[in-house]
């Protein structure tokens, strides 16, 4: 099956710092999602984004929609150790009219105090 | 609360035997979804259910099978015929594109 192509796998950074991340398709998605996986637990929804060019922000999380609707991208600002965990991307509403999502391949974080 | 319960947390099985994994949710969602995750990777898709009474293959639907009598319940059982069962496994439910997942059952097959 399909999986998005995100990037960096992986980010180890000083507690204050930004963090940026993306995802990138060949496919265009209707709907772009943001969800945060701490270890052995289920991945928790951040942002929703439902069209392109779109910016939503959710506390310090900036999420957008990129205009071309094949990429999205999401930034942390002045990290702290409580960021710690994978973050992953899903695009929804490439085909037909199910409500499927297709999961990025996730970026880990981590936060050094 | 409203939530998605999946039961238990842990389980151990040991090779050649079905086990079925508990999914429950009071969100009145018509969506599930059942994904499996192994250490490192992404979601992978096994089944989804868009209304009660039907469901669908994902991408990884060999040695696992799936029921939808209740709208609130979506069952999986991991077969005999799963060739490589031990992993983690993420069930979920959606009114749209947004989904909700529970809390995950690890799965370990000896």
């Amino acid at each position: 099956g399909q999986q998005l192509n995100q990037s960096p796998q992986s980010m180890f950074i000083q507690e204050g710092e930004d963090v940026s991340m993306n995802c990138t398709s060949s496919s265009i998605f209707n709907t772009w999602l943001w969800y945060k996986q701490d270890p052995g637990e289920g991945p928790v929804l951040l942002i929703a984004l439902y069209k392109a060019g779109e910016l939503t922000s959710n506390g310090r999380l900036t999420a957008q929609f990129g205009i071309t609707r094949k990429d999205s991208f999401l930034n942390i600002s002045a990290s702290i150790p409580s960021d710690v965990g994978i973050y992953f991307c899903a695009g929804g509403g490439d085909s037909g009219a199910t409500n499927k999502l297709i999961f990025g391949t996730g970026t880990l974080l981590a936060v050094q105090p | 609360d409203g939530g998605i319960t999946q039961s238990p947390k842990y389980l151990f099985r040991k090779e050649g035997q079905n086990v079925t994994l508990s999914c429950e949710q009071n969100l009145n969602h018509d969506a599930m979804y059942w994904y499996r995750q192994d250490p490192g990777q992404g979601l992978r898709l096994i089944y989804y259910s868009q209304i009660v009474n039907d469901f669908q293959k994902g991408d990884i639907a060999e040695g696992y099978s799936v029921s939808r009598e209740k709208k609130e319940s979506f069952p999986l059982t991991v077969t005999s015929a799963q060739k490589n069962p031990t992993a983690f496994y993420l069930c979920a439910s959606s009114p749209g594109y947004e989904q909700y997942f529970g809390p995950g059952t690890r799965l370990t097959v000896t």
